[in-house]
């Protein structure tokens, strides 16, 4: 059983549409990062956030954090193709042990 | 900076086989961690060191060793490979606690 549970686990959209991806669990987590990867690479860092209820924007790329630091969303608005790849939370618990959801793979055709 | 390199990039072991996946690092981390990612299930947290000579287990560490006897490497052993043992392994670092990993480009174990 998984920490973090993300959903959905795929998502295929046109260019142009919103999305939201959550990240869910029943612990409280001292910090939360997301992350992108690309096919044949590691994942990158995209965003962490800290403080219940923060908010943070990256260009399209809303997150959020929730009030108890047990879950957190990644929006994107009107995405682009370029958006395509594996989005993965990750939680930050016990000191220092990272835990990643499952991921959410995300398809944005032309 | 390399960042974080691992050798292999491609590996295929015969059931009951041992070999050492390698991990290093020049960005002076304290942290370093292995992670092996299947489909589905996200990455899942191996083993992870916090400094040289302290390593410790995470969510999956069964069949698996592994020694820090140096800051910037952290290899990763395999005793008797098993096929279920397949999978992307990531190794990462970070410089402390609740700040961002740094991946290498993984390495892709077969055990047939």
């Amino acid at each position: 059983t998984q920490l973090l549970e993300q959903s959905p686990q795929f998502l295929s959209i046109q260019e142009g549409e919103n999305l939201t991806v959550y990240c869910n669990s029943s612990s409280v987590f001292s910090s939360l990062q997301w992350y992108r990867q690309e096919p044949g690479e590691g994942p990158v860092l995209l965003v962490t956030v800290v403080t219940g209820g923060e908010v943070k924007k990256l260009k399209r790329l809303t997150f959020q954090f929730g009030d108890a630091r047990k879950d957190s969303s990644l929006h994107i608005t009107a995405a682009q193709p370029g958006d395509t790849g594996l989005y993965l939370c990750a939680g930050e618990y016990a000191g220092n042990m990272l835990t990643f959801g499952g991921g959410t793979r995300l398809m944005v055709k032309p | 900076n390399a960042g974080v390199t691992q050798t292999p990039k491609f590996q295929v072991l015969k059931t009951g086989q041992s070999m050492t996946l390698q991990c290093a690092q020049d960005m002076n981390h304290e942290y370093m961690s292995w992670y092996r990612q299947d489909p589905g299930m996200g990455l899942r947290l191996i083993h992870y060191s916090v400094g040289a000579g302290i390593t410790d287990q995470g969510e999956v560490p069964n069949g698996y060793n592994v020694s820090r006897s140096t800051t910037e490497d952290f290899p990763l052993r395999l005793l008797s490979a098993a096929p279920s043992q397949t999978s992307v392994y990531f190794c990462a670092s970070r410089p402390l606690v609740n700040s961002p990993l740094h991946f290498g480009n993984g390495t892709r174990l077969t055990v047939t």
